[in-house]
C-alpha cells in the first residue's frame, strides 16, 4: 500500500464549478500537508500549506486536514479553465527530510 | 528575483554517456533535493542534501550521483549505470529540512 494514495483521475468540471480534490495517508506521522498545482511540463508549484486540522483558505482555495481520518482535501471555487493541471498533494513528517508526494490528480475545467 | 534555476531544459544522453543536471537556488536555502517524475506518476526522491558538503541518498539513488560543494548550488550526475533515465527531473529548495520546499522549472532528459 502506498503511503499517500491520490486518485488519477482525469477529473472534467465546466467553468464555475467547485473543484474538490483529496489523498488519503496511512502514516499518524504525518505532520505537514501541502498542494502544488503542476502544469504540464513544468515544475510544481505550491498552492497551500498546512499542519494542524481544519480548513486553511487562500482565495479560491481551500485546504482542509482531518488528521483523524488521514485525509486531506483541496477545494478550488469558481474554477477556470486556467485551472487545468495536474495537482499533487505532498505530506511530510514533523523534523521530515522528505516529502512524499501522492500520484497527482489531473484537473480539466471545460470553458 | 529569487527563485530556482535548472538547465538545461532539455538534454539528449547516449548510450554509456554520463549527463550532468545543473540546479541553482538563490534563496539561501540549506536543503536541496533532486527528484524524478516519470508519466502519469509522482514524484521519487533521488538525493537530497540539508547541508553544504552533506547529502543523503533518497528512495531511488541507484544510477545517479550528487555533489554540493556550495550552498547554491547542487548538480546531478546521471551515470552509465541508470538504465532507464528518460525522464523529467526535478530540483527543489526549502529553507531547512521539513520545511516547504519550492521547484525548479525541470529538466527532461531523453536517450538517443
Amino acid at each position: 500500500q502506498k503511503e499517500v494514495e491520490q486518485d488519477p483521475g482525469p477529473l472534467s468540471v465546466p467553468e464555475g464549478a467547485i473543484v474538490s480534490l483529496n489523498c488519503t495517508y496511512s502514516n499518524s506521522a504525518f505532520q505537514y500537508f501541502m498542494w502544488y498545482r503542476q502544469y504540464s511540463r513544468k515544475g510544481p508549484e505550491l498552492l497551500m500549506y498546512t499542519y494542524s486540522s481544519g480548513n486553511k483558505e487562500d482565495g479560491r482555495f481551500t485546504a482542509q486536514v482531518d488528521k483523524s481520518s488521514k485525509y486531506i482535501s483541496l477545494f478550488i471555487r469558481d474554477s477556470q479553465p486556467s485551472d487545468s493541471a495536474t495537482y499533487l498533494c505532498a505530506i511530510i513528517k514533523a523534523a521530515g527530510n522528505k516529502l512524499t508526494f501522492g500520484g497527482g490528480t489531473r484537473v480539466l475545467v471545460k470553458p | 528575483d529569487g527563485g530556482i534555476t535548472q538547465s538545461p531544459k532539455y538534454l539528449f544522453r547516449k548510450e554509456g554517456q554520463n549527463v550532468t543536471l545543473s540546479c541553482e537556488q538563490n534563496l539561501n536555502h540549506d536543503a536541496m533535493y533532486w527528484y524524478r517524475q516519470d508519466p502519469g506518476q509522482g514524484l521519487r526522491l533521488i538525493y537530497y542534501s540539508q547541508i553544504v558538503n552533506d547529502f543523503q541518498k533518497g528512495d531511488i539513488a541507484e544510477g545517479y550521483s550528487v555533489s554540493r560543494e556550495k550552498k547554491e548550488s547542487f548538480p546531478l550526475t546521471v551515470t552509465s549505470a541508470q538504465k532507464n533515465p528518460t525522464a523529467f527531473y526535478l530540483c527543489a529548495s526549502s529553507p531547512g529540512a521539513g520545511e516547504t520546499q519550492y521547484f525548479g522549472p525541470g529538466t527532461r532528459l531523453l536517450v538517443l
